[in-house]
This record gives C-alpha cells, sequence and structure tokens, in this order.
C-alpha cells in the first residue's frame, strides 16, 4: 500500500513563508501532486512533481527529492486568503491519486 | 463554461435507503473519479474510471456502486450497505489520467447527511 504523512496544524503571518511537508511510502512512484481546499469548496490544483527538484508557480513552489520519500510546498508572501487546507497527493501508477490528511494554513495578520 | 457539476449540492437521507450523486463533465476528460472527504480529513478514493463501461474500485469501494456508460457522466450510488455514509462526496476528472501532470479537476462537492 502507500501511505503519505503532513502536519495538521501550520500557523504563520501575513508576508511570511512557510513551507509545508509531505513524507511519503510507497512501492511505486510517478508524481507528487499539491493542492489547495477553502472551507466547504473544492480541491484545486496547484502543482506537480514527476522528478526531484524545485516546481515554481508564482508564490508557490513544490520541492521533490524521491530519493527521501519526501516533497514540500513553499508558500511565500503569504496573505490572509492563502489561509486554507493543503493536500499532498501521491501518484503510484495506477492512474489515480492518494492524497495525504492534509495541512491546516491559519494566516494571521 | 466547462467544468464538473455535481448534484445535488446537499441531500438528506434515510438509513436504509440507497442514493445516487451526479457527476456530469464538459470537459471531454476520459478519466473519472470518485472521492469522500470526512471532516478534517483528507480525501478518500472509491471508484475510478478510464474509458466508458470500465472502472476499478478504490481504497474504500464497500458499500458503494459506479456506472460509466457515457463519457461526460459517471454516478455514484452510496447504498444502504455504506455503515457511515454521511461525508461529503467529490467527482474528479482528467483527461488521460494523472500519470503526466498530476492534476485533477474537482466539481464543487455533494454533502450527503444520513437521518
Amino acid at each position: 500500500g502507500q501511505s503519505l504523512e503532513q502536519p495538521s496544524e501550520v500557523t504563520a503571518v501575513e508576508g511570511a513563508i512557510v513551507q509545508i511537508n509531505c513524507t511519503y511510502q510507497t512501492s511505486g512512484f510517478y508524481g507528487l501532486s499539491w493542492y489547495q481546499q477553502h472551507d466547504g469548496g473544492a480541491p484545486t490544483f496547484l502543482s506537480y512533481n514527476g522528478l526531484d527538484g524545485l516546481e515554481e508557480t508564482g508564490r508557490f513552489s513544490s520541492f521533490l527529492s524521491r530519493s527521501d520519500s519526501y516533497g514540500y510546498l513553499l508558500l511565500q508572501e503569504l496573505q490572509m486568503k492563502d489561509s486554507a487546507s493543503y493536500f499532498c497527493g501521491l501518484d503510484t501508477g495506477r492512474r489515480a491519486l492518494t492524497f495525504g490528511s492534509g495541512t491546516r494554513l491559519q494566516v494571521q495578520p | 463554461d466547462g467544468g464538473i457539476t455535481q448534484s445535488p449540492k446537499y441531500l438528506f437521507r434515510k438509513e436504509g435507503q440507497n442514493v445516487t450523486l451526479s457527476c456530469e463533465q464538459n470537459l471531454n476528460h476520459d478519466a473519472m473519479y470518485w472521492y469522500r472527504q470526512d471532516p478534517g480529513q483528507g480525501l478518500r478514493l472509491i471508484y475510478y474510471s478510464q474509458i466508458v463501461n470500465d472502472f476499478q474500485k478504490g481504497d474504500i469501494a464497500e458499500g458503494y456502486s459506479v456506472s460509466r456508460e457515457k463519457k461526460e457522466s459517471f454516478p455514484l450510488t452510496v447504498t444502504s450497505a455504506q455503515k457511515n455514509p454521511t461525508a461529503f462526496y467529490l467527482c474528479a476528472s482528467t483527461r488521460d489520467g494523472v500519470k503526466k501532470t498530476g492534476e485533477l479537476f474537482f466539481g464543487e462537492g455533494s454533502r450527503l447527511t444520513v437521518l
């Protein structure tokens, strides 16, 4: 099987930088995705890493180390609207994503 | 506009009743998925389908059934065999599976409450 671990909650202040980690265990690996979900809403795609290294998309970046079975999402210049839950999702090759339990980010003024 | 439509948004059901949640997409995507989300929890995969007339069980398929008779439609039936059906149900789709992009497009969800 496969499993993913994320911190349950992270708190940061507006304008700061925050890193949300995701460690995983799996027998097969194709890629790691990141999603944002506001309360009561639908998850929206943020980023994908199929290879080691950093992917940058505006204020958001995602990093992957396949040898360490580890990835993270980096959010810069935090804004109040970034308060949401963030999920990492693992593609093990079965053509569907397995998600972690999510990290709730609280951005404070 | 292209997108995924789930209905109903809210649904109440008595114990012992089957209910069917609708999911329709006009994105011309091949793959469709159903996830369940409980309060404060992640998304768990129920069923998924890569092509018409074919689908696979996910991690928590017991008590659920699906069909994929048309490319644009992937309804989910929550049967009376599902012991704890109260949850938020999310439908998603992608063009050819998540292998190359890891990107799923989600609907707005259906919130089912069993009374």
